[in-house]
């Protein structure tokens, strides 16, 4: 079990450029979620993904955001035309199939995650 | 919607000090909870988790109680050391009707320990 792996742990960018993240998950994980974390505050959820299905998307994820997993294994968050609003720590967690039982919740690894900065 | 309210920090203790840090949460149906540990610079790791009501997550001498009556799962500690200063985050976990595990956080309390 190498972990979540997230590259690159640094970025900064001028406003308007784009940006992409890469997020590797624990190799037998097939569920692969992105969140987003400001200075102070908890993470807050952005998209999650099933294999290479997206399930799931926050409306925190404006269409300047898309995010792909085309293989079911790593995946990338783009972020088009950035603002200043979007300096944060983007955190990428995973976490295996869970049991049968409505009990087994099964905990969400993380990564170290990649710090934005738009100047 | 879901949520979870955590003390406001800094909390700042002596070493060997005994630690709380209160947790309580709101949510529709039965959720997984759990305490996270954030480092500087670093990512979150599990720290502790439990699944139903009455069940103790304990770990590295952390030590948190499921209290459905109370909706609270507060984390305690009896002697802690300088390399437990960090954020802590509280959370729950809800399986939605799509199979996906929608996980809320607590905003985090930073935790200092003094020599």
């Amino acid at each position: 079990d190498t972990g979540v792996s997230q590259d690159p742990r640094h970025k900064i960018t001028k406003r308007g450029q784009n940006v992409t993240f890469r997020c590797d998950p624990i190799s037998e994980h097939n569920r692969l979620y992105w969140y987003r974390q400001t200075l102070g505050q908890g993470p807050e959820f952005l998209t999650y993904f099933q294999n290479e299905a997206q399930l799931e998307k926050s409306r925190l994820l404006s269409d300047r955001f898309s995010a792909e997993r085309p293989k079911g294994s790593f995946s990338t968050l783009e972020i088009q035309r950035t603002e200043q609003g979007d300096s944060a720590m983007y955190l990428c967690a995973s976490s295996s199939q869970p049991g049968q039982t409505k009990y087994s919740n099964q905990p969400q690894h993380f990564g170290d995650g990649t710090r934005l900065s738009i100047l | 919607g879901d949520s979870v309210t955590q003390m406001e920090g800094p909390v700042t203790l002596s070493e060997e000090a005994f630690l709380t840090i209160n947790c309580t949460y709101t949510a529709t149906g039965y959720p997984s909870l759990f305490w996270y540990v954030q480092y500087p610079g670093e990512g979150l790791q599990l720290l502790l988790k439990a699944t139903k009501a009455d069940d103790k997550g304990s770990n590295k001498g952390f030590e948190a109680t499921y209290r459905k009556e109370t909706t609270s799962f507060h984390l305690e500690k009896g002697s802690v050391q300088v390399s437990d200063s960090a954020v802590y985050f509280c959370a729950l976990s809800v399986m939605n009707s799509g199979g996906y595990q929608k996980v809320t956080f607590g905003t985090g309390t930073k935790l200092q320990v003094i020599p």
